[in-house]
């Protein structure tokens, strides 16, 4: 596709379940970031891919967070046991070098809610 | 680590007047200054960027921003405002020597009021 593409678009989760949240990004797109979004806030840091590895998993707010990108391409974002605070669009972004110059390139994100 | 700040939280023009939508940032290294633009169920698009060179960068629908290294600032600029530019505006840093981690500020609500 064109661009980067997030699914489901909207979820709503009763407290307590898991949820996994999908992205699949620009092809060839070296990094790949996850970004939290609260209500009429910026977007905040989660994690960050290059290829495979996960270099930098400092923003995930607790060990419920958990994401992969197994073959380098496409990532998931799991939530366990979801809570209340939970509820936000999570943003993911693609970009074509691992150098930081190039600019992200954003999904339309999935808004959660958790009931 | 990066910060943004975006001092107000609506900017409101009238259509044809000049936007500036105002930004500072915090950063140990060289910055890499972006913006982007957010409508309304999207996601944020790429309007400018800032990595070295000249101050003024041009980017998409006529926007330009200046970066200002001694008051750490990087304004987004448009000569004409349109009320299709109303819309959420984010500027972000990213530490030119250090993680890839980009950092947004809050964001800005333009209004272009027709």
């Amino acid at each position: 596709g064109a661009g980067v593409s997030q699914s489901p678009r909207y979820k709503v989760a009763k407290r307590g379940q898991d949820v996994a949240l999908r992205c699949d990004p620009i092809s060839g797109h070296v990094s790949l970031f996850w970004y939290q979004q609260a209500l009429g806030q910026g977007p905040e840091f989660l994690t960050y891919f290059q290829n495979e590895a996960q270099l930098d998993k400092s923003g995930l707010p607790s060990d419920r967070f958990f994401a992969e990108r197994p073959e380098g391409s496409v990532s998931t974002l799991k939530i366990q046991r979801t809570q209340q605070e939970d509820s936000a669009v999570y943003l993911c972004a693609s970009s074509s070098s691992g150098t930081g110059s190039s600019p992200l390139h954003f999904g339309n994100g999935t808004r959660l809610t958790v009931t | 680590a990066q910060s943004v700040a975006q001092p107000e939280d609506q900017v409101n023009v009238a259509e044809g007047n000049p936007l500036t939508v105002k930004c500072t940032y915090s950063v140990s290294g060289n910055p890499y200054l972006f913006w982007y633009v957010q409508y309304p169920n999207r996601g944020l698009q790429f309007l400018l960027k800032y990595i070295t060179g000249d101050n003024l960068v041009k980017g998409s629908y006529g926007f330009e921003a200046e970066f200002n290294k001694s008051q750490t600032s990087f304004h987004l600029k448009k000569p004409s405002a349109l009320v299709s530019d109303s819309a959420l505006y984010f500027c972000a840093v990213r530490d030119g020597g250090g993680n890839n981690r980009l950092a947004f500020g809050k964001g800005n609500q333009v209004v272009v009021i027709p």
